[in-house]
């Protein structure tokens, strides 16, 4: 069975600080890789997508992810965080079964 | 382009009562997923329609759930009897073809009480 495990459940950060976010997955396949982005009172977001190709992938709003098929980990980064950042994100998993198995996400807080 | 969409956005009910939600699909969506989170949890995949039919429904936790997809257009999902436990955020989400991106609803809150 996959699963998704995020590292950290609450980040707080000032503007302007880097940001990292680890996500490590278990699945033996071929696997599309994903964060999406809840902002307060919206719906969930498509941040960014890894299915095939270069593994480095940028998203939307400065945001990027490594995809580490060694370390099974495809890490969320951004070098400079704003205070409209503040969110909580998640990484998720497309298996072969076509269902999201996500991880417990991450509650990003930015002072400014 | 119209996103995915939920009615109602909150329900809140007492234990045994009924509950129905529904969604509407990005249109031209086949694919349409229920998937949902309990408080402190992760987010968790309910079910999954190809048009009408119930590809996957794996993820259902018991016969209180059943979900329909009339005419492959929009999906309820009915709650009978409800329980406490089944209070959370039920999301559904759509997509074009089975590998590409899922659009996620803004969910609907439900509070057993």
């Amino acid at each position: 069975a996959q699963s998704v495990s995020q590292h950290n459940h609450h980040v707080i950060l000032s503007e302007a600080a880097s940001l990292e976010l680890g996500c490590n997955y278990s699945y033996g396949g071929t696997v599309n890789l994903f964060w999406y982005v809840q902002y307060p009172g919206q719906h969930l977001q498509l941040l960014l997508k890894y299915f095939s190709g270069d593994p480095l992938v940028k998203g939307i709003k400065g945001f990027e992810a490594e995809f580490i098929k060694s370390k099974f980990s495809f890490n969320l980064r951004k070098p400079s965080v704003q205070w409209s950042d503040t969110a909580e994100y998640f990484c998720a998993v497309l298996g072969s079964n076509y269902k999201l198995t996500f991880g417990k996400g991450t509650l990003l807080t930015v002072n400014p | 382009e119209a996103g995915v969409t939920q009615f109602p956005s909150h329900s809140v009910i007492e234990k045994g009562q009924t509950v129905t939600l529904r969604c509407d699909p990005i249109s031209g969506h086949d694919n349409l997923y229920w998937y949902r989170r309990v408080m402190g949890k992760e987010i968790k995949f309910l079910l999954h329609f190809v048009k009408e039919s119930k590809q996957d429904e794996s993820g259902m936790p018991n016969n209180r759930f059943l979900a329909e997809r009339t005419g492959g257009t929009y999906s309820t999902l009915k709650v009978q009897p409800a329980e406490l436990e089944d209070s959370g955020v039920y999301f559904c989400a759509s997509s074009q073809d089975l590998k590409e991106t899922q659009y996620f609803g803004p969910g609907t809150r439900l509070l057993v009480l």
